[in-house]
């Protein structure tokens, strides 16, 4: 099974500063057959589902932000919020979708500084 | 627009079975390439995935948790079940079914079922 980390728990940025989180997974994610990375991200705020923010690592979901941006690819990937606002304040999560079983990251909570 | 909603017991007790629903909208558990999950969250901790099931009726699961769950789907109803036997209270968590898709990875969640597991 592949184990995803992210890094770290927990960060606290101000307001209109940036904000980066890493996830690294024990395995390659990255497909042979399409060259695409099979790892996205979620944003989850208080008694919400998640919502998915990106996704093959670095394609934005349609609505989402464009302060919001992935990148990273085969095991070593990372959220970035380029200018952090008071709505962002949310746990994150990387997981992957190379192949069953599907595994996330443990999350790591943004909060505003 | 698809919508997929949890429903089951609030409460169960330890060894008990845990079945829950998901019932959806928007789209067919009949269609090539559907493909509905279930994940959960303990309360405070991170999410867990638990089984999937395809429009063509191939199962997959948690390799954890393979021997104490079911995955299946009732075309008629649109809905998909989950049964998990034995529980326990370390299985106290919000409940959660999500389509996958082959691209996007959980694009469409439901609102989650808290479930807890307590004598």
């Amino acid at each position: 099974d592949i184990v995803m980390t992210q890094s770290p728990d927990s960060l606290a940025v101000s307001l209109g500063e940036r904000a980066t989180i890493n996830c690294k997974s024990s395995q390659s994610v990255l497909s042979s057959s399409n060259n695409e990375n099979y790892l996205a991200w979620y944003q989850q705020k208080p008694r919400q589902p998640p919502k998915l923010l990106i996704y093959w690592a670095s394609t934005r979901e349609s609505g989402v932000p464009d302060r919001f941006s992935g990148s990273g690819s085969g095991t070593d990937f990372t959220l970035t919020i380029s200018s952090l606002q008071a709505e962002d304040v949310a746990v994150y999560y990387c997981q992957h979708y190379y192949a069953t079983p599907y595994s996330f990251g443990q999350g790591t909570k943004v909060e505003i500084k | 627009q698809v919508t997929l909603k949890e429903s089951g017991p609030a409460l169960v007790k330890p060894t008990q079975t845990l079945t829950l629903t998901c019932t959806f909208s928007g789209l067919s558990i009949t269609t090539s390439g559907v493909r509905v999950n279930w994940i959960r969250q303990p309360p405070g901790k991170a999410l867990e995935w638990l089984a999937r099931i395809d429009w063509d009726d191939d199962k997959f699961y948690s390799t954890s948790l393979k021997t104490r769950l079911t995955i299946s789907k009732d075309t008629s109803k649109n809905q998909v079940v989950l049964t998990m036997t034995n529980m326990d209270p370390v299985d106290t968590a919000t409940y959660y079914c999500a389509h996958i898709s082959t691209s996007k990875s959980f694009d469409y969640w439901g609102q989650g079922t808290l479930v807890t597991v307590s004598s």
